[in-house]
């Protein structure tokens, strides 16, 4: 199985903040990676799939790069709805694996 | 899109129960569905896969008590959980593809409670 590193698990950070999420994997997923965000008590909501598309109607202060088995999420200016936790997830083969999520949080 | 779960509860060690998710919005037979779960306070785990022709695909920690199924004929996506676990205890939320990629759609998820 493909093991995903996700940090960090903790990032405390104020409005306009520049701040970006790493995942690496346990080996190459060619660019199968998702990000998602998930607030209280919600489902999970798509960010970016296949490492860099930004999911329609998601702000373009998201972003995502990488390749081979590290991948990066970056929100260029936090808002105050940006804070929840975050998941990466690789699709690059069975079993799906998610990264263990970071929580994102008002400094 | 619209995917709502239902059929969680509480339910007690080495018990079955059957989940649900009524799928609407978008040609369900199409469109292949998984299964993840969240365990409270947690993170997330992809639990079963099947596409669109019935090929299913089970992480190891339910293959064999586990079983995904859909009807389309009812546009429902299924779990039937058998012999459950204190460990099974989770949200379960359903999930569709877009864009060549997973999980681009969810439901809001129904909790199953393992407890005797």
């Amino acid at each position: 199985d493909i093991q995903m590193t996700q940090s960090p698990s903790f990032l405390s950070a104020s409005v306009g903040d520049r701040v970006t999420i790493n995942c690496k994997a346990s080996q190459n997923i060619n660019k199968y990676l998702n990000w998602y965000q998930q607030k209280l008590g919600e489902a999970p909501k798509r960010l970016i799939y296949n490492t860099n598309n930004l999911q329609t109607g998601i702000p373009s202060r998201f972003s995502g790069s990488g390749s081979g088995t590290d991948y990066t999420l970056t929100i260029s200016s936090l808002q105050p709805e940006d804070f929840a936790t975050y998941f990466c997830l690789q699709h690059n083969s069975f079993p799906y694996t998610f990264g263990a999520g970071t929580k994102l949080e008002l400094k | 899109v619209q995917l709502v779960e239902s059929g969680g509860g509480l339910v007690q060690p080495g018990k079955s129960l059957k989940l649900s998710c009524s799928a609407s919005g978008f040609t369900f037979s199409s469109y292949g569905m998984h299964w993840i779960r969240q365990a409270p306070g947690k993170g997330l785990d992809w639990v079963a896969y099947i596409s669109s022709s019935s090929g299913t695909v089970y992480a190891d920690a339910v293959k064999g008590r586990f079983t995904i199924s859909r009807d389309n004929a009812k546009n429902t996506l299924y779990l039937q959980l058998n012999s459950l676990k204190s460990e099974d205890t989770a949200i379960y939320y359903c999930a569709r593809s877009y864009g060549g990629s997973p999980f681009a759609y969810w439901g809001q998820g129904t909790l199953v409670t393992v407890s005797s």
